[in-house]
């Protein structure tokens, strides 16, 4: 069984398009987070829930709305897609929302590209 | 500048060569992890430590709070051990979230 699953792994989309990733833990984890992968390889945090709840929201665009439907799911809506949206998105998750004292377990990634 | 560097950036070992990964951070944390990601692109999480020393097979990982730097070590390494490894410190201040370093890049040849 896969902990944490992402859809789809591959995302190809024109600019200006609507899209949706959805992510799903089996671990009955507390704490959900959305990282954003460069082309560098350098991952950054955008969002985190924990019970729902939004806990850490950082600086992106309004355009990415995160929804988490139950505490074992978490998806990323993004509108208007942009070039620069293009990178590798993570979905993870962790028992505690001291998220960070405990391991995080990593979706496969979704690989966006936007034409 | 990052609040998290790692060294070296890439590095390329011959296989059963003893590996050190190093990791510096410039503000105190509560907690650090070790990440693998693998040539395929998944990311597995290593290690969280907040003090001293933690083994898991081949794996070691130190962490010396006063000098704010960690390690990893590998021994006896192999080529399946060919991946990106990545630090990412807890700040002990603000909310939860994890800074990462930019990652090492290891290649062990066979």
């Amino acid at each position: 069984d896969t902990a944490v699953s992402q859809t789809p792994k591959y995302l190809v989309t024109q600019m200006g398009n609507d899209k949706s990733i959805k992510c799903e833990q089996n671990l009955g984890h507390d704490t959900m987070y959305w990282y954003k992968q460069d082309s560098k390889k350098f991952l950054k945090i955008m969002f985190s829930y924990n019970n729902k709840e939004l806990i850490i929201n950082e600086t992106v665009p309004n355009r990415f709305s995160p929804k988490s439907p139950d505490k074992a799911h978490l998806n990323l809506h993004i509108n208007s897609l942009e070039l620069g949206d293009s990178a590798v998105y993570f979905c993870a998750s962790s028992q505690d929302n001291a998220g960070s004292s405990y391991e995080q377990y990593f979706g496969p990634g979704t690989r966006l590209t936007v034409t | 500048k990052n609040e998290v560097e790692q060294s070296p950036q890439n590095l390329t070992a011959q296989e059963g060569e003893f590996i050190t990964i190093n990791c510096s951070y410039s503000v105190g944390i509560s907690a650090l992890h070790w990440l693998q990601q693998h040539p395929g692109g998944g990311i597995v999480s290593l290690f969280m430590l907040s003090s001293g020393k933690k083994k898991h097979g081949r794996l070691i990982a130190t962490i010396n709070i006063q000098e704010k730097h960690s390690s990893l070590h590998i021994t006896a390494s192999h080529p399946r051990d060919s991946a990106v490894y990545i630090c990412a410190a807890l700040p002990n201040f603000g909310n939860e979230k994890l800074t990462f370093g930019t990652g090492t890049r290891l290649t062990i040849i066979p």
